[in-house]
């Protein structure tokens, strides 16, 4: 069972535009998040995190937007640029115990940006 | 500051050969962790070093895989016999602690034939 779910495999955006990523999580013990975005045969870089006790942290273009009642984060991207053209990965974090130590990822989303 | 470092970047091998894979985490990182990424699926935890001590392994098949991480440090992953269903892309990554992002090096892409 999946606890980490990113439900759009691709996502074309135009450049200029803003480029929205969604994730969705079923494990309410978790208590960070991340976005690791993926070029091709390179591994996952670290973009942006947010904690759980948080509903929003930014980074430059980067938005990352936390709703722990319907349990969705998502990510934001203005303006969106061709270098942005990669696969995100949505992984949360479980300080405590009961569930796997590491990051949990959810499939990724493949982002487009269309000149 | 050298991030992580794998290697070898690719190998391929033939079915019941043992293969292994390298990692250098960055300075002065205690937690080290390898993942196994499959085609289209992110990545998955195989197993957690704090230090030199495995912490979670629960995802590693043990039946055939094997970790260590000699004096905290550098760590290796070992497969024997490797199977087709191995062929994938195995990702060393490490971070601080286990509450802070971990970085990832390049990751190694086997291919078992």
């Amino acid at each position: 069972d999946q606890q980490v779910k990113q439900n759009s495999p691709s996502l074309s955006v135009q450049e200029g535009r803003i480029s929205i990523l969604n994730c969705d999580y079923t494990n309410s013990m978790f208590d960070y998040f991340l976005w690791y975005k993926k070029y091709p045969a390179e591994g996952p870089t670290f973009l942006i995190s947010i904690s759980s006790i948080k509903d929003k942290n930014e980074d430059g273009r980067f938005t990352v937007f936390l709703n722990k009642s319907a349990k969705h984060l998502s990510l934001h991207i203005v303006p969106s640029q061709p270098g942005d053209s990669a696969v995100y990965f949505c992984a949360a974090l479980m300080y405590s115990g009961g569930g796997a130590d590491g990051l949990t990822f959810g499939k990724g989303t493949h982002l487009i940006i269309q000149p | 500051e050298a991030g992580v470092v794998q290697s070898p970047r690719y190998k391929i091998i033939e079915k019941k050969q043992p293969v292994a894979f390298w990692c250098n985490p960055i300075s002065g990182h205690n937690t080290l962790y390898w993942y196994l990424q499959n085609l289209g699926q992110g990545p998955e935890l195989l197993i957690r070093y704090e230090n030199e001590e495995a912490v979670d392994d629960s995802q590693l098949p043990k039946d055939r895989f094997s970790a260590e991480r000699l004096k905290g440090v550098d760590s290796t992953l070992k497969i024997q016999p490797a199977e087709l269903g191995d062929s994938a892309v195995y990702l060393c990554a490490s971070s601080l602690d286990r509450r802070t992002e971990a970085f990832f090096g390049q990751g190694t892409r086997l291919t078992v034939v």
